[in-house]
């Protein structure tokens, strides 16, 4: 595609309920990014993948949050029995490859949890 | 680690130069990055720098980075009311980014 695009723009939700969010990145990057943006602690990265593979979850903040990406495209970030304070804005972005690590963002999902 | 430093608040009238500043503390990052957000959007990727340039000039904007004293700054020519965002500084590192806390400008007609 054109861009980053993530869905859906906003979510509402009930405290202990899963939610998935989802990222398609721009076609023909390698590697994808989340990171998470909230008042209190800015801009968090999260978690990245080079094709499927996240070598690295030290970012994601619970065992409640996980993410998967298949066929080196879409991805998927689902956080489980979410809290309060999972409130924020999930960010996605992708780069032609970790070398060349020129991030590009989608407009973001704004996750409320009540 | 990697510590991204901003200031706050930079009001700018329109026709005037803005200038935004930012430290860091990872010198081994490879590029440095300036972001624009406006109010409900993503981040837009505005312009970069790679690490061992020490000036880049992209139409209305200049970035000067001084690796030295690890300060990143961006200079924004002539502002418009649509240049009116918050702007962030970041690093890379470690396959990801490290963001400052962001810099609002508001730019007065």
């Amino acid at each position: 595609g054109a861009g980053v695009s993530q869905s859906p723009s906003n979510k509402v939700t009930e405290k202990g309920k899963d939610v998935e969010l989802r990222c398609d990145p721009i076609s023909g990057h390698t590697a994808l990014y989340w990171y998470r943006q909230s008042l209190g602690q800015g801009l968090e990265f999260l978690i990245y993948f080079q094709g499927n593979s996240a070598p690295d979850k030290s970012g994601l903040p619970s065992d409640r949050f996980s993410a998967e990406r298949t066929g080196g495209s879409v991805s998927t970030l689902t956080i489980q029995r979410t809290q309060q304070e999972d409130s924020a804005v999930y960010l996605c972005a992708s780069s032609l490859d970790l070398a060349k690590n020129i991030q590009y963002f989608g407009a973001g999902t704004r996750l409320s949890v009540l | 680690g990697e510590d991204v430093e901003q200031s706050l608040f930079l009001s700018v009238r329109e026709g005037d130069s803005s200038v935004i500043n930012c430290t860091y503390t990872d010198s081994s990052s490879t590029y440095l990055y300036w972001y624009k957000q406006e109010p409900g959007a993503g981040l837009q990727l505005l312009t970069y720098i790679f690490s061992n340039m020490d000036m880049k000039q992209d139409q209305r904007l200049t970035v000067l980075l001084n690796k030295k004293d690890k300060h990143l700054s961006l200079r924004i020519a002539d502002t418009q009311t649509g240049d009116s965002a918050i702007y962030f500084c970041a690093e890379d590192g470690n396959n990801r980014l490290a963001f400052g806390k962001g810099n609002q400008v508001v730019v007065i007609p």
